[in-house]
């Protein structure tokens, strides 16, 4: 147990909704990062907060978003769902900003119909 | 700029060593190493920063040339636990996100 939690753990919709995943990261870890896995790409950093601030952004979509918490938890919003955005969605934590050991949560599992 | 992994794939009896590459295009800062069971989430295994090197875990060491911006990760005496999809992450500076590669999977047979 990495003391990341997501939820929910499955998510199943349809093309052209919204949907928002949830992060709680680690006690005491202030950066949250979220991580796009599907099985040809391998892992793709989307975009990470310290401590309630955005860090850095990767390949991100316009339509997706993210924010974090005072209490430091994060939510990703998935808006306007193409069939290509069906993948594992991973958070992960870790105690500063920037070179530490990350620790991943189990992942949200998107499926778009 | 994502990093470069080979060999893509391995199948190892148990006991047998493996030598999974990492390798970029850009000078590097750090390299990190985690390793994905199925159905799992990935799990750190050890950072080595430019200028050392880190030992982390059970068996498994690693190694960074940052001349040629390649890091190699050695398991020796493999064990069927160690079987999953290893990927490296690297980052260019210290301010810079990890960038990961698309994994290495090894399979460990008894």
């Amino acid at each position: 147990d990495s003391g990341v939690t997501q939820t929910p753990k499955h998510l199943i919709t349809a093309t052209g909704q919204r949907v928002t995943l949830r992060c709680s990261p680690r006690s005491g870890d202030l950066s949250v990062y979220w991580y796009q896995q599907s099985l040809d790409q391998g892992l793709q950093f989307l975009i990470q907060y310290y401590n309630g601030e955005e860090r850095a952004k990767g390949n991100i979509l316009e339509r997706f978003s993210a924010q974090q918490f005072p209490d430091l938890h994060s939510e990703l919003n998935l808006s306007s769902l193409e069939l290509g955005d069906s993948a594992l969605y991973f958070c992960a934590s870790s105690v500063g900003y920037s070179g530490q050991p990350q620790h991943f949560g189990d992942g949200t599992r998107l499926s778009i119909l | 700029q994502q990093p470069v992994q080979s060999p893509q794939a391995v199948i190892l009896r148990e006991g047998e060593d493996a030598v999974i590459n990492c390798s970029s295009s850009k000078a590097l800062y750090s390299v990190h190493w985690y390793r994905q069971k199925h159905g799992e989430a990935p799990v750190f295994l050890m950072i080595l920063l430019k200028g050392g090197e880190q030992k982390g875990h059970e068996k498994i060491s690693a190694s960074f040339n940052e001349k040629k911006q390649q890091s190699s990760l050695y398991l020796t005496a493999s064990q069927l636990s160690y079987s999953g999809t290893y990927f490296c992450g690297t980052r260019r500076d210290s301010g810079y996100a990890l960038n990961f590669g698309k994994g290495t999977s090894l399979l460990v047979t008894p």
